[in-house]
């Protein structure tokens, strides 16, 4: 069965600092990698998407993820955060041909210091 | 303004009584689903559609009907809400394989 785990529950960074937060997925085929941004109170917003070609992927805001294929593992990546970073942070896999489903994570909340 | 349209952002209901949330989507989406959020389980799928009048359960569907008549609709009934049914709710569509779900703004429904 499909699943998505996001070893960190929460996830402290000062600002300015770098960011990795970390993707591992379960899947039998070569799936397609979400990652979705939620600030407190709102939805869920695309950050970006791997669905094939490049397994190195650039988003919205400054965010790129790496696919890593040998290791099950779709982290995301900042060189620099910024204090509107602060937010939760899921990872999604949906399967090729059944795109009318996503697994989520359980989520990881950021948390930014000044 | 395009996008995901969820109705209503809050209701509270009292154990066993029924409701419709609604869903609707101006961008001529194909694929549609719901998902309930809770405290430490990320996001759930509920039920999915691939079409009009194609619908699919998810992970949690016990307790939820939907139904599709038309692309940009897809209402979700609770048909004898219950405390455990409390959560966030979210719908979410898209054009087509893969290329990202756009969510509402959702749904924060308490059953007493």
């Amino acid at each position: 069965a499909q699943s998505v785990t996001q070893p960190d529950i929460h996830i402290t960074v000062s600002e300015g600092a770098s960011l990795e937060l970390r993707c591992n997925y379960s899947y039998g085929a070569t799936p397609y990698l979400f990652w979705y941004v939620q600030s407190p109170g709102q939805g869920l917003q695309l950050l970006l998407k791997y669905f094939s070609g490049d397994t190195l992927v650039q988003g919205i805001k400054g965010f790129e993820a790496e696919f890593k294929r040998s290791q099950s593992s779709f982290n995301l990546r900042k060189p620099s955060v910024h204090w509107s970073d602060a937010a939760e942070y899921f990872c999604a896999v949906g399967a090729h041909g059944n795109t009318g489903k996503l697994i989520f994570g359980q989520g990881t909340t950021l948390q930014v210091k000044p | 303004n395009a996008g995901v349209t969820q109705t209503p952002k809050f209701q509270v209901l009292k154990t066993g009584q029924s409701m419709t949330l609604q869903c609707a989507q101006d961008m001529n989406h194909e694929y549609m689903s719901w998902y309930r959020q809770d405290p430490g389980m990320g996001l759930r799928l509920i039920h999915y559609s691939v079409g009009a009048g194609i619908t699919d359960q998810g992970e949690v569907p016990n307790g939820y009907n939907v139904s599709r008549s038309t692309t940009e609709d897809f209402p979700l009934r609770l048909l004898s809400a219950a405390p455990s049914q409390t959560s966030v709710y979210f719908c979410a569509s898209s054009y087509s394989e893969g290329p990202g779900y756009t969510f509402g703004s959702g749904t924060r429904l308490t059953v007493v």
